[in-house]
């Protein structure tokens, strides 16, 4: 069964903790994606892959880092340097330049 | 870079009326326009896509209109249903870059 899986579903993170968010796919895909979605903003690029071992910032890559060490795994890690990470977090692959596939998402609270 | 204008950001409709939801683009070299739907607390999942060298596409109940002239597109939902109720959200790439979204509309449909 193919697709994209994030995980966790849901998050919590203290004030000043590191986390790291998984996204995997079994797509074969080369680029893979992450976005941020708060409420009206629609999505925003934190950070995105197009081949192994090789990643570049989106719009918003402050506070945030990622690894693509292998094809199908794009971990992103939010870091204390994030001063607002409460969001909804969205992983996507893409076996082009162009459709994007999503994965069901990670809600991130901090408490 | 591209920057994607969607309107309006809500929409109610009754069961059975047509839907229709617009976008805007600033980069005339953009090539590629998907439509997504999110379900609340889900992925966005692909629902319908244009290629800039098509003018229309529809598959059963949606359809896509593209205008490279004006640059705008649009979504287009007949006989609504209840299940249609979600919000719904606009992109365009431009060759090699990132897709770009739009804020997403919500749609609700009343039985």
């Amino acid at each position: 069964d193919g697709g994209i899986t994030q995980s966790p579903k849901y998050l919590f993170r203290k004030e000043g903790q590191n986390v790291t968010l998984s996204c995997e796919q079994n797509l074969n895909h080369d680029a893979m994606y992450w976005y941020r979605q708060d409420p009206g903003q629609g999505l925003r690029l934190i950070y995105y892959s197009q081949i192994v071992n090789d990643f570049q910032k989106g719009d918003i890559a402050e506070g945030y880092s990622v690894s693509r060490e292998k094809k199908e795994s794009f971990p992103l890690t939010v870091t204390s340097a994030q001063k607002n990470p409460t969001a909804f977090y969205l992983c996507a692959s893409s076996p082009g330049q162009d459709e994007a596939f999503f994965g069901q998402g990670t809600r991130l609270t901090v408490v | 870079g591209e920057n994607v204008e969607q309107h309006p950001s809500t929409l109610s409709v009754q069961e059975g009326d047509s839907a229709v939801i617009k976008c805007t683009y600033s980069d005339s070299a953009s090539n590629y326009f998907p439509w997504y739907k999110q379900e609340l607390g889900k992925g966005p999942q692909l629902i319908i896509d244009i290629r800039s060298n098509v003018g229309e596409k529809k598959d059963q109940r949606i359809a896509v209109t593209l205008n490279k002239t004006a640059k705008h597109f649009s979504l287009h939902i007949t006989e609504t249903q209840p299940e249609d109720s979600a919000v719904y959200f606009c992109a365009a790439i431009t060759g090699y870059s990132t897709l770009t979204f739009g804020k997403g509309t919500m749609l609700l449909v009343s039985p």
